[in-house]
């Protein structure tokens, strides 16, 4: 049972131009929701975060939205630069079985084209 | 600097031999994670552990194994009950107290079985 869903495995883009990444969740218990970028054969690192309180956060170049209702979020980044090429994932956190979890996506491999 | 080394890089593996993968974070961190990251499945939690001398299961724990003997160190091992061992490894750490957004990652282990 996926959990956390990034239905598209790859998106390409034109440098210069918004990426926007999308993640489906099912679990209404998520309280809190990130984005990691992993680079190959590297570990994920840390992106942005949003709280189940929130419909937008914003860092620089990288906003995420929430929709609740929907259960879904987005990632987007504007404006798109080739080291932005990367895969990406959305991770939703939850109290599972007394303890914190975290529960990934699939991931979206992003490419930016010049 | 502080963060999470894991060891090696890259291991090899014939059918039917036990190996372990070494994970060390130097970072104070209370809990530590193992994932597994196959394509198209994103990263999927074998064991973790909330304190030293602690343990659970994830979801995929069957074929592992796992100590904390020490608050820095979280050895996994892959057993050779373990079906389809090729995959990339991924250790994790987590402060008390500060949520996901200190959650760091190992730069991770490529496993092959040949």
């Amino acid at each position: 049972d996926q959990q956390v869903k990034q239905n598209s495995p790859s998106l390409s883009v034109q440098e210069g131009r918004i990426s926007i990444l999308n993640c489906d969740y099912t679990n209404s218990m998520f309280d809190y929701f990130l984005w990691y970028k992993k680079y190959p054969a590297e570990g994920p690192t840390f992106l942005i975060s949003i709280s189940s309180i929130k419909d937008k956060n914003e860092d620089g170049r990288f906003t995420v939205f929430l929709n609740k209702s929907a259960k879904h979020l987005s990632l987007h980044i504007v404006p798109s630069q080739p080291g932005d090429s990367a895969v990406y994932f959305c991770a939703a956190s939850a109290r599972i079985q007394g303890a914190q979890k975290l529960v990934f996506g699939q991931g979206t491999r992003l490419t930016i084209n010049p | 600097d502080g963060g999470i080394t894991q060891s090696p890089k890259y291991l090899f593996r014939k059918e039917g031999q036990n190996v372990t993968l070494s994970c060390e974070q130097n970072l104070n961190h209370d809990a530590m994670y193992w994932y597994r990251q196959d394509p198209g499945q994103g990263l999927r939690l074998i064991y973790y552990s909330q304190i030293v001398n602690d343990f659970q299961k994830g979801d995929i724990a069957e074929g592992y194994s796992v100590s904390r003997e020490k608050k820095e160190s979280f050895p996994l091992t892959v057993t050779s009950a373990q079906k389809n061992p090729t995959a990339f490894y991924l250790c994790a750490s987590r402060p008390p107290g500060q949520g996901w957004n200190g959650y760091t990652f190992g730069s991770g282990t490529r496993l092959t079985v040949v």
